[in-house]
Formats: structure tokens, C-alpha cells, sequence
């Protein structure tokens, strides 16, 4: 699976949009964009995934580039108990394998 | 609706014991992974089972660790003659049969934290 690259932490204020970037230079054209988060000390939780086009449902939207080579999570009004590491993930068609990176440490600031 | 089921959620061994983590998978699931995570790090792939079968076990170190997921009953991470750098969280997921599309389904457990003093 492509490599991913995001952002070692962000900040963002109570009730603002949190916009988290990803990029996937090198994707390929059967790989889906996942993203995770893992609220501390918890197992990761599926958040949203897309391909082509991009997704929106009740947690977050997912925008994808034209070209694909990156991506940009959006939670529309971050509250504190979104504060966890993001996982951009990159995983083919009919694979079952999640490579998980760093992440992004999302910090909710009151 | 439980979810996938993870016991114990802490385990403290010596060095040299062995370790069992449990996972019982979602109902309705029959595909269960394994994933380590060391601290600071994100999750590492062990091994993928059905019952009765393992299918890819990639991830697995070569020795003192085994997988199983019986006909009845759970799938077991076994660790043989822990040593510390066995310490880690140990998280289980499941999903349904998967197809040439996007992993539909495929939800992960709260984990067991494996400490070895």
C-alpha cells in the first residue's frame, strides 16, 4: 500500500471546523482513501472512507483532490471528545490490511 | 450490538510466562486480524484468520507467537516466554466476508495492554 504523509498535531478551537490533511502522492487507482482515530487509550474507529468522489456522513466529510494525491478530513464542529490521532490510510480493493503511520494528533481547545 | 469483544483488557506477566489474549469477534463476522501496537506507534498488522484457518500471518514474529480461531469459541493470541519488549496493545478487529470492494465493516476492539515486568 501507498505512503501517506499528515501533520505530527494540530490544534483547533471548540466548535470550529477541524480540516486535517493527507497526502497520497503516490495512490493507485484501486486504493481507497480510509480514515481512523484513536481517542486514547481505545482501539481505532472507522471514521469515513471515499475513492474518487468525495463523502460526507454523521461524524466528518472527506474531500479528495481531482488527481487524488491527496485528501482533506473535515469535522464540521469539533468538540472536545474529538480530541485523538487521526490515521489517513491508504488499502486496495480487496485487501484486508490497514497500514497505519503516526497520524495527526488533533488537540480541541476549549 | 456488541462489538468486537476483547479480554482481558490488561494483562501484567513475568518474564517467561505466557500470555493469552482473547477476542471474540462480531456477530455475524467471520474474519478476525490481529495488530500490535508498540508505544508512540501505530498499529502493526500480525495475522489474519477465519475459523479454523490461518490466512495470512505475515506479521507474526517467527518465534513465541500463535494465532488460532477455533470451530467454537474465540480467536486466541498466545505469546509463549514473554519478554519485555512483548509489552504493547494488542487490538483485535473483524469484519464480514470481504469482497474486491472497500473494507465494509471492519471494526476494531478497545484492546488488551500486555505488560511484562
Amino acid at each position: 500500500d501507498a505512503k501517506t504523509t499528515q501533520p505530527t498535531s494540530m490544534d483547533c478551537a471548540e466548535g470550529r471546523a477541524a480540516n486535517l490533511p493527507c497526502n497520497h502522492s503516490t495512490i493507485s487507482g484501486n486504493e481507497y482513501v480510509y480514515w481512523y482515530r484513536q481517542i486514547h487509550s481505545q482501539g481505532p474507529q472507522y471514521i469515513i472512507h471515499g475513492l474518487k468522489n468525495n463523502e460526507t456522513n454523521e461524524m466528518a466529510s472527506l474531500i479528495i483532490t481531482e488527481d487524488r494525491k491527496s485528501s482533506t478530513l473535515i469535522l464540521p464542529h469539533a468538540t472536545l471528545r474529538d480530541t485523538a490521532v487521526y490515521y489517513c490510510i491508504l488499502s486496495g480493493a480487496g485487501s484486508y490490511q490497514l497500514t497505519f503511520g503516526k497520524g495527526t494528533k488533533l488537540s480541541v481547545i476549549p | 450490538n456488541a462489538g468486537v469483544m476483547q479480554n482481558p483488557r490488561h494483562l501484567v506477566r513475568r518474564r517467561g510466562q505466557e500470555a493469552r489474549l482473547r477476542c471474540s469477534p462480531m456477530k455475524g463476522h467471520s474474519h478476525v486480524y490481529w495488530y500490535r501496537q508498540l508505544p508512540e506507534e501505530g498499529l502493526k498488522f500480525m495475522v489474519y484468520l477465519q475459523k479454523e484457518n490461518i490466512i495470512d500471518e505475515s506479521g507474526m514474529p517467527k518465534e513465541r507467537f500463535s494465532a488460532e480461531f477455533p470451530k467454537e469459541g474465540p480467536s486466541i493470541l498466545r505469546i509463549q516466554q514473554v519478554v519485555r519488549g512483548d509489552s504493547a496493545a494488542y487490538f483485535c478487529a473483524s469484519s464480514p466476508q470481504l469482497d474486491r470492494g472497500p473494507l465494509n465493516g471492519y471494526t476494531f476492539g478497545s484492546g488488551t495492554r500486555l505488560t511484562v515486568v
